[in-house]
Protein backbone atom coordinates (compact mmCIF):
# COMPACT_ATOMS: atom_id res chain seq x y z
CA UNK A 1 0.00 0.00 0.00
CA UNK A 2 1.01 3.87 -0.39
CA UNK A 3 3.07 4.58 2.55
CA UNK A 4 5.71 8.37 3.26
CA UNK A 5 8.65 8.22 5.05
CA UNK A 6 10.33 11.12 6.92
CA UNK A 7 13.70 11.79 8.69
CA UNK A 8 13.27 11.37 12.34
CA UNK A 9 13.19 14.56 14.36
CA UNK A 10 14.17 16.29 16.14
CA UNK A 11 16.22 19.06 13.88
CA UNK A 12 17.44 21.73 15.73
CA UNK A 13 18.84 24.77 13.90
CA UNK A 14 20.06 28.23 14.19
CA UNK A 15 18.21 30.98 12.86
CA UNK A 16 19.14 32.17 9.39
CA UNK A 17 20.36 28.58 8.90
CA UNK A 18 19.31 26.12 5.17
CA UNK A 19 16.34 23.56 5.98
CA UNK A 20 16.24 20.24 4.70
CA UNK A 21 13.28 17.32 5.68
CA UNK A 22 13.60 15.00 3.71
CA UNK A 23 10.66 12.73 2.48
CA UNK A 24 9.79 9.91 0.16
CA UNK A 25 6.88 7.96 -0.71
CA UNK A 26 5.19 4.47 -1.93
CA UNK A 27 2.49 4.41 -4.22
CA UNK A 28 1.38 3.28 -7.63
CA UNK A 29 0.64 5.72 -10.29
CA UNK A 30 0.70 9.35 -9.53
CA UNK A 31 -0.43 10.53 -6.06
CA UNK A 32 -0.70 13.88 -5.21
CA UNK A 33 1.95 15.36 -2.41
CA UNK A 34 1.53 17.75 0.37
CA UNK A 35 3.41 19.31 3.11
CA UNK A 36 1.45 20.11 6.25
CA UNK A 37 2.70 22.61 9.49
CA UNK A 38 1.66 22.11 13.08
CA UNK A 39 1.91 24.87 15.51
CA UNK A 40 2.23 23.90 18.87
CA UNK A 41 -1.21 23.61 20.67
CA UNK A 42 -2.94 23.58 16.69
CA UNK A 43 -3.65 21.86 14.22
CA UNK A 44 -2.63 21.08 10.87
CA UNK A 45 -2.24 23.62 8.33
CA UNK A 46 -1.62 22.81 4.58
CA UNK A 47 2.07 24.34 3.69
CA UNK A 48 2.33 23.40 0.46
CA UNK A 49 1.24 21.02 -2.15
CA UNK A 50 2.04 19.93 -6.06
CA UNK A 51 -0.19 16.91 -8.10
CA UNK A 52 2.41 16.28 -10.59
CA UNK A 53 5.91 15.39 -11.55
CA UNK A 54 8.53 17.67 -11.59
CA UNK A 55 5.96 20.59 -9.87
CA UNK A 56 7.67 22.66 -7.19
CA UNK A 57 4.80 23.97 -4.63
CA UNK A 58 6.50 27.05 -2.61
CA UNK A 59 4.68 29.08 -0.01
CA UNK A 60 6.45 31.00 3.06
CA UNK A 61 9.57 30.69 1.73
CA UNK A 62 9.07 26.62 1.72
CA UNK A 63 9.99 24.90 -0.96
CA UNK A 64 9.12 20.81 -2.17
CA UNK A 65 9.98 19.31 -5.69
CA UNK A 66 7.72 16.81 -6.75
CA UNK A 67 10.32 13.94 -8.45
CA UNK A 68 9.22 10.89 -9.41
CA UNK A 69 12.51 9.40 -10.52
CA UNK A 70 13.74 9.12 -6.49
CA UNK A 71 10.07 9.23 -5.29
CA UNK A 72 10.44 11.75 -3.10
CA UNK A 73 9.08 15.51 -2.01
CA UNK A 74 11.56 17.08 0.37
CA UNK A 75 10.98 20.16 2.33
CA UNK A 76 13.40 23.04 1.88
CA UNK A 77 14.10 26.53 2.89
CA UNK A 78 16.83 28.96 2.20
CA UNK A 79 17.02 30.79 5.70
CA UNK A 80 14.80 29.27 8.55
CA UNK A 81 12.93 31.85 11.26
CA UNK A 82 12.60 30.95 15.09
CA UNK A 83 8.89 31.40 13.99
CA UNK A 84 9.32 28.43 11.86
CA UNK A 85 9.74 25.94 15.03
CA UNK A 86 6.66 23.74 14.47
CA UNK A 87 6.24 19.58 13.81
CA UNK A 88 6.01 19.32 9.64
CA UNK A 89 3.98 16.42 8.14
CA UNK A 90 4.65 14.68 4.52
CA UNK A 91 1.25 13.78 3.01
CA UNK A 92 0.36 11.57 0.08
CA UNK A 93 -3.36 11.60 -1.47
CA UNK A 94 -4.18 8.76 -4.24
CA UNK A 95 -4.38 7.03 -6.70
CA UNK A 96 -3.79 3.64 -5.71
CA UNK A 97 -4.75 4.42 -2.14
CA UNK A 98 -7.79 6.12 -3.10
CA UNK A 99 -8.27 10.40 -2.71
CA UNK A 100 -10.36 9.97 0.02
CA UNK A 101 -7.88 10.05 2.70
CA UNK A 102 -4.55 11.45 3.31
CA UNK A 103 -1.76 9.19 4.44
CA UNK A 104 0.98 11.08 6.82
CA UNK A 105 4.67 10.30 7.70
CA UNK A 106 5.72 10.67 11.46
CA UNK A 107 6.01 14.13 11.43
CA UNK A 108 9.37 16.06 12.01
CA UNK A 109 10.16 18.35 14.91
CA UNK A 110 11.83 21.63 14.10
CA UNK A 111 13.74 23.50 16.62
CA UNK A 112 14.93 26.92 15.92
CA UNK A 113 16.64 28.84 18.28
CA UNK A 114 17.90 32.59 17.79
CA UNK B 1 -14.25 33.49 9.14
CA UNK B 2 -13.58 29.74 7.62
CA UNK B 3 -13.02 27.35 10.59
CA UNK B 4 -13.30 23.41 11.72
CA UNK B 5 -14.58 23.64 14.86
CA UNK B 6 -13.85 20.47 17.61
CA UNK B 7 -15.30 20.41 21.06
CA UNK B 8 -14.31 19.46 23.81
CA UNK B 9 -10.50 20.69 23.13
CA UNK B 10 -9.47 18.24 26.12
CA UNK B 11 -11.39 15.35 28.15
CA UNK B 12 -10.15 12.52 30.57
CA UNK B 13 -12.87 10.21 31.11
CA UNK B 14 -12.83 6.53 32.73
CA UNK B 15 -13.14 3.05 30.69
CA UNK B 16 -16.26 2.49 29.51
CA UNK B 17 -17.90 5.84 29.54
CA UNK B 18 -19.44 6.74 26.11
CA UNK B 19 -18.21 9.96 25.05
CA UNK B 20 -18.34 12.11 21.51
CA UNK B 21 -15.95 14.64 20.42
CA UNK B 22 -18.62 17.36 17.75
CA UNK B 23 -16.78 19.05 14.58
CA UNK B 24 -18.64 21.42 12.46
CA UNK B 25 -17.72 23.31 9.21
CA UNK B 26 -18.27 26.24 7.98
CA UNK B 27 -17.31 26.13 4.56
CA UNK B 28 -20.15 24.11 2.84
CA UNK B 29 -17.37 21.15 2.41
CA UNK B 30 -18.97 17.46 1.75
CA UNK B 31 -15.71 15.48 2.51
CA UNK B 32 -15.55 15.13 6.28
CA UNK B 33 -12.65 13.13 8.35
CA UNK B 34 -11.09 12.05 11.37
CA UNK B 35 -8.00 11.45 12.39
CA UNK B 36 -5.94 10.62 15.46
CA UNK B 37 -2.21 11.31 16.08
CA UNK B 38 0.48 9.36 18.19
CA UNK B 39 3.70 9.96 18.39
CA UNK B 40 5.98 8.14 15.85
CA UNK B 41 2.77 7.63 13.87
CA UNK B 42 1.87 10.23 12.32
CA UNK B 43 -2.24 10.69 12.05
CA UNK B 44 -4.04 7.48 11.02
CA UNK B 45 -7.78 7.52 9.49
CA UNK B 46 -10.22 6.55 11.21
CA UNK B 47 -13.61 7.49 9.32
CA UNK B 48 -14.46 9.72 6.51
CA UNK B 49 -17.83 10.87 4.94
CA UNK B 50 -18.00 11.77 1.66
CA UNK B 51 -22.02 13.74 1.81
CA UNK B 52 -24.60 13.22 4.23
CA UNK B 53 -25.52 9.81 4.94
CA UNK B 54 -22.29 8.87 3.57
CA UNK B 55 -19.69 7.36 5.69
CA UNK B 56 -16.88 5.10 5.13
CA UNK B 57 -13.77 3.39 7.42
CA UNK B 58 -10.39 4.61 7.37
CA UNK B 59 -7.62 2.57 8.62
CA UNK B 60 -8.16 2.29 12.13
CA UNK B 61 -11.55 2.27 12.52
CA UNK B 62 -12.17 -0.20 15.71
CA UNK B 63 -13.82 1.30 18.72
CA UNK B 64 -15.09 4.45 17.07
CA UNK B 65 -18.33 4.86 15.42
CA UNK B 66 -19.69 8.50 13.10
CA UNK B 67 -22.39 9.80 11.80
CA UNK B 68 -23.33 12.63 9.01
CA UNK B 69 -26.76 14.02 8.98
CA UNK B 70 -26.54 16.92 7.97
CA UNK B 71 -23.31 18.16 5.56
CA UNK B 72 -21.97 20.26 8.41
CA UNK B 73 -21.46 18.13 11.27
CA UNK B 74 -19.46 15.17 11.50
CA UNK B 75 -19.38 13.86 14.82
CA UNK B 76 -17.07 10.73 16.21
CA UNK B 77 -18.57 8.33 18.78
CA UNK B 78 -17.04 6.08 21.52
CA UNK B 79 -19.61 4.18 22.70
CA UNK B 80 -17.05 2.27 25.20
CA UNK B 81 -13.98 4.48 25.38
CA UNK B 82 -10.50 2.43 26.44
CA UNK B 83 -7.50 3.22 27.72
CA UNK B 84 -5.76 2.38 23.91
CA UNK B 85 -7.71 5.38 22.62
CA UNK B 86 -5.84 7.95 24.42
CA UNK B 87 -5.18 10.10 22.18
CA UNK B 88 -4.86 13.41 20.02
CA UNK B 89 -7.86 13.62 17.64
CA UNK B 90 -8.26 15.91 14.79
CA UNK B 91 -11.35 16.31 12.30
CA UNK B 92 -10.88 17.77 8.55
CA UNK B 93 -12.71 18.94 6.04
CA UNK B 94 -12.57 19.80 1.87
CA UNK B 95 -14.80 19.58 -0.95
CA UNK B 96 -13.52 16.40 -2.52
CA UNK B 97 -11.54 13.82 -0.79
CA UNK B 98 -8.40 14.99 -3.16
CA UNK B 99 -8.40 18.62 -1.76
CA UNK B 100 -6.62 20.04 0.90
CA UNK B 101 -7.84 19.13 3.75
CA UNK B 102 -8.83 22.16 6.86
CA UNK B 103 -8.34 20.85 10.22
CA UNK B 104 -9.92 21.79 13.90
CA UNK B 105 -7.36 22.29 16.37
CA UNK B 106 -7.34 18.66 18.23
CA UNK B 107 -9.15 16.98 20.73
CA UNK B 108 -7.12 15.78 23.13
CA UNK B 109 -8.73 12.56 25.42
CA UNK B 110 -6.99 10.26 27.96
CA UNK B 111 -8.91 7.34 28.77
CA UNK B 112 -8.45 6.08 32.15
Amino acid sequence: GNSVTQMEGPVTLSEEAFLTINCTYTATGYPSLFWYVQYPGEGLQLLLKATKADDKGSNKGFEATYRKETTSFHLEKGSVQVSDSAVYFCALSGPSGGYNKLIFGAGTRLAVHP
Amino acid sequence: EAQVTQNPRYLITVTGKKLTVTCSQNMNHEYMSWYRQDPGLGLRQIYYSMNVEVTDKGDVPEGYKVSRKEKRNFPLILESPSPNQTSLYFCASSFTGNQPQHFGDGTRLSIL
